[in-house]
């Protein structure tokens, strides 16, 4: 149980298109999503959290113009990357937490996106 | 500031050989953390969660610790396997922002056949 899928797994775009990533809790209800961005050989760095129903809540320095997050349904949360830069290519997760339960139980994690902005 | 670090970046190790993993954390205030295997290119495998009040966890040769009061956590893997190969994330739960993880760099394990 507690899958969590992402799509797409990976995808190139050129500089100033937008990019849609999906992210899916297939077995549970998730009120919250979180959105991670891994640079390579960096950490994962929450980027914003997303919650069902509302306006996302973003990080110090992530600009929430373009990366657009919709978290419309208890199971899917959506990251659009608008106007992409070469800059933006990266490594993309998301996770989800199950409704109901606490901050101290487990994030399930998607497979991750790998974008490359040409 | 919160961060989380692990040492060393990288491991390499003779298949057999027992291993250990080592995370620390700057603020012993946590709800729990996390240790995770990254495969190249892929997601996130959750091996061992340890509750805040937990002192360690097991599953199979995997074996992680917590020490709290130090800011530390260990991940024991007996008996390394090439299998193994792949980055081990450690990340700590503060409770802050709903819950999200805090992650370390990780350290990248290389078990040799």
């Amino acid at each position: 149980g507690a899958v969590v899928s992402q799509h797409p797994s990976r995808v190139i775009c050129k500089s100033g298109t937008s990019v849609k990533i999906e992210c899916r809790s297939l077995d549970f209800q998730a009120t919250t999503m979180f959105w991670y961005r891994q640079f390579p050989k960096k950490s994962l760095m929450l980027m914003a959290t997303s919650n069902e129903g509302s306006k996302a809540t973003y990080e110090q320095g992530v600009e929430k113009d373009k990366f657009l997050i919709n978290h419309a349904s208890l199971t899917l949360s959506t990251l659009t990357v608008t106007s992409a830069h070469p800059e933006d290519s990266s490594f993309y997760i998301c996770s989800a937490r199950a409704s109901g339960q606490g901050h101290n139980s487990p994030l399930h994690f998607g497979n991750g996106t790998r974008l490359t902005v040409t | 500031k919160q961060e989380v670090t692990q040492i060393p970046a990288a491991l390499s190790v003779p298949e057999g050989e027992n291993l250990v993993l080592n995370c620390s954390f700057t603020d012993s205030a946590i709800y729990n953390l996390q240790w995770f295997r990254q495969d190249p290119g892929k997601g996130l495998t959750s091996l061992l969660l340890i509750q805040s009040s937990q002192r360690e966890q097991t599953s199979g040769r995997l074996n992680a610790s917590l020490d709290k009061s130090s800011g530390r956590s260990t991940l024991y893997i007996a008996a390394s396997q090439p299998g193994d190969s792949a980055t081990y994330l450690c990340a700590v739960n503060y409770g802050g922002s709903q819950g999200n993880l805090i992650f370390g760099k990780g350290t990248k394990l290389s078990v040799k056949p």
